[in-house]
């Protein structure tokens, strides 16, 4: 099964600050999702970029596509403390088949310094 | 409402035991999903119904049996578990299934501990 692959595995930055996660995949999708954790918590959407897609933004998320490089990124404009957790990348879509749910990728923890 | 609503939060079971983690949507959803993740891991998919047929990931133990009672309730039978199966076991809905999976909504996940 493929799955997304975060980098980097952990983001420190300072309050105020951009940060950015990247995400690599390895088959063909129909779209991709980005999701939040805090710590021991269920997991929360982001947003949903399918694959048709270059560029979609909700509030301070701006996330991009590149199929071609089989590669998204998520950037996190003007952060703040409650930013603090780990973020995961999720791919739908099994190329010749047919399965259902999400994959997850090996997440991105993020810790905003006040 | 939009919760998807998971009990118990906590379970400690012995390996001997028989226990069951429920899971509950009242959102019209039509495929409901059970992940188990362990500590700093990703979620990993163990089971979806999806219009009420269930698709089994096959690496899945046969200690861990999924039933859905209905469109709206998901359970998560566990017996004869081992200590390797603590972990914290989320339930999510999405509105349909199928390869092109929408938009999942999680619960806050049960916490199991296997003694």
């Amino acid at each position: 099964s493929q799955q997304g692959e975060e980098d980097p595995q952990a983001l420190s930055i300072q309050e105020g600050e951009n940060a950015t996660m990247n995400c690599s995949y390895k088959t063909s999708i129909n779209n991709l999702q980005w999701y939040r954790q805090n710590s021991g918590r269920g997991l929360v959407h982001l947003i949903l970029i399918r694959s048709n897609e270059r560029e979609k933004h909700s509030g301070r998320l701006r996330v991009t596509l590149d199929t071609s490089k089989k590669s998204s990124s998520l950037l996190i404009t003007a952060s703040r403390a409650a930013d603090t957790a780990s973020y995961f990348c999720a791919t739908d879509g099994y190329s010749g088949g047919g399965a259902d749910g999400l994959t997850f990728g090996k997440g991105t923890h993020l810790i905003i310094q006040p | 409402d939009t919760e998807v609503t998971q009990t118990p939060k906590h379970l400690v079971m012995g390996m001997t035991n028989k226990k069951s983690l429920k899971c509950e949507q009242h959102m019209g959803h039509r495929a409901m999903y059970w992940y188990k993740q362990k500590a700093k891991k990703p979620p990993e998919l163990m089971f979806v119904y999806s219009y009420e047929k269930l698709s089994i990931n096959e690496s899945v133990p046969s200690r861990f049996s999924p039933e859905c009672p209905n469109s709206s309730l998901l359970n998560l039978h566990l017996h004869a578990l081992q200590p390797e199966d603590s972990a914290l076991y989320l339930c999510a809905s999405s509105q349909i299934g199928g390869v092109n999976t929408g938009e999942l909504f999680f619960g806050e996940g049960s916490r199991l501990t296997v003694l």
